[in-house]
């Protein structure tokens, strides 16, 4: 069955406070693993599109990076305006996006 | 680019009565659109998937008869809630996939928070 498992469910850093946010994954056939940022209330807010391992992309602070079992997210000098839940989700061969529960990230000033 | 909407943003209304939601790609062409529902602090759950001109594929579990789903065009889909009542009050959220892009991104409307009451 497959699978998507984010950690940790939440994380609290001092601005400026570098770090990391994982996703573990167990899929057959992986099309794709995407990040996605979502404000309450909101939408979720697509950064990155991930294909294969080894892969790496790059948007402001925010660094993605995959492997064949996982991927993080990093993120580099945070600001509060950081603060925001991430959301990884993988495409297998099914096609169909399935979610993490996500990590919700607060960042103090 | 690649930006969605959805209509109402919001909406309340009495147990029993039939509530719609449109979701449209404002700056492309969707082939596929696809309807989401999350519960507060929970994933996003997939409902059904429609492309433009044919019937929805639902997922296992989601009444086909209760959540009816009309893809009309390329840049509109609807997503009506039938005889709605308080379970049904959740967050629901539309996404659109690109044409001619990368068939899996997803892109996400802001949401329609509905509450039955």
């Amino acid at each position: 069955e497959d699978q998507v498992t984010q950690s940790p469910e939440a994380l609290r850093l001092q601005e400026g406070e570098s770090s990391s946010l994982n996703c573990s994954y167990t899929v057959s056939g992986l099309r794709g693993l995407f990040w996605y940022r979502q404000d309450p209330g909101k939408g979720p807010e697509f950064l990155f599109t991930l294909y294969s391992a080894g892969e790496e992309k790059e948007k402001e602070r925010l660094k993605a990076t995959l492997t064949k079992k996982e991927s993080f997210l990093h993120i580099t000098a945070p600001k509060p305006e950081d603060s925001a839940t991430y959301l990884c989700a993988v495409s297998g061969s099914q096609g169909n996006l399935i979610f993490g529960k996500g990590t919700k990230l607060s960042v103090k000033p | 680019g690649a930006v969605v909407s959805q209509h109402p943003s919001w909406v309340i209304c009495k147990s029993g009565t039939s509530v719609k939601i449109e979701c449209r790609s404002l700056d492309f062409q969707a082939t596929t659109m696809f309807w989401y529902r999350q519960f507060p602090k929970q994933s996003l759950m997939l409902m059904a998937t429609s492309n433009e001109g044919s019937k929805a594929t639902y997922e296992q579990g989601v009444e086909k008869d209760k959540f009816l789903i009309n893809h009309a065009s390329l840049t509109l889909s609807t997503l009506t809630v039938t005889s709605a009542h308080p379970e049904d009050s959740s967050f629901y959220i539309c996404s659109a996939g690109l044409a001619g892009g990368p068939e899996e991104t997803q892109y996400f409307g802001p949401g329609t928070r509905l509450l039955v009451l």
